[in-house]
């Protein structure tokens, strides 16, 4: 079964400074991999998606991720962080064989003014 | 933008009850599911859903769950005998084409709390 992992329960960032929030996966077959945010009292919400393609793929809110195949990860980065990007980031993956769609434990990123 | 509706906000209710919690997915949408998490943290599966039946399920959802999708646009999660650890908040899901591919569009959830 696929499985991610989020190595940092936590991180924290001034706001202006890049910020990288990492992932790594498991899976057989192929990986589709997705990054949500969660904001207080709310629901996750997409970001950004990897099928095929380009390794570095663009999503909502200045949010990019960059798929590594041989490192299994998708780290979700932005170049410059705003206070307003702190919440709860969770990294998510099918498989090809899967329908269901796993969840990482979640990071709680604080970006300080 | 379309989005995926839950009722209630929040349902108390005392360990040993039936509860049923309440979704309305983004009308094109073809796979259903439910998620929980358990204080603000970990998301947890619980089932998938696909024309009209259960596509996979988690561990979570023992033979006390169910799901239905009653009349076309519902889709509900029933907790029979509630317990305890039943308390959650509940995040209904849908997405639409090929599963598998398409991002999952929550609703912002039913907080259960069981007494």
């Amino acid at each position: 079964a696929q499985s991610v992992a989020q190595p940092e329960d936590q991180v924290n960032v001034a706001e202006g400074n890049p910020l990288t929030v990492k992932c790594t996966y498991s899976v057989s077959g192929n990986p589709y991999l997705f990054w949500y945010v969660q904001y207080p009292n709310r629901g996750l919400q997409f970001l950004l998606k990897y099928i095929t393609g380009d390794n570095l793929v663009k999503g909502s809110y200045g949010f990019e991720a960059e798929f590594n195949k041989s490192q299994t990860s998708f780290h979700l980065k932005k170049p410059s962080a705003l206070v307003s990007d702190s919440a709860l980031y969770f990294c998510a993956v099918r498989g090809d064989n899967n329908n269901d769609m796993r969840f990482g434990a979640g990071t709680r990123l604080t970006v300080k003014p | 933008e379309p989005e995926v509706t839950q009722t209630p906000s929040h349902q108390v209710t005392q360990m040993g009850q039936e509860v049923i919690l309440r979704c309305v997915p983004i009308s094109n949408h073809l796979y259903f599911y439910w998620y929980r998490q358990i204080l603000g943290q970990k998301v947890e599966f619980l089932v998938s859903f696909y024309n009209n039946e259960i596509s996979e399920k988690s561990e979570i959802f023992d033979d006390r769950f169910s799901v239905e999708r009653p009349d076309g646009s519902n889709f509900t999660l029933k907790i029979r005998s509630t317990k305890l650890e039943d308390s959650a908040m509940y995040f209904c899901a849908s997405s639409e084409g090929q599963g598998y591919t398409s991002p999952l569009h929550f609703g912002n959830g039913t907080r259960l709390t069981v007494t």
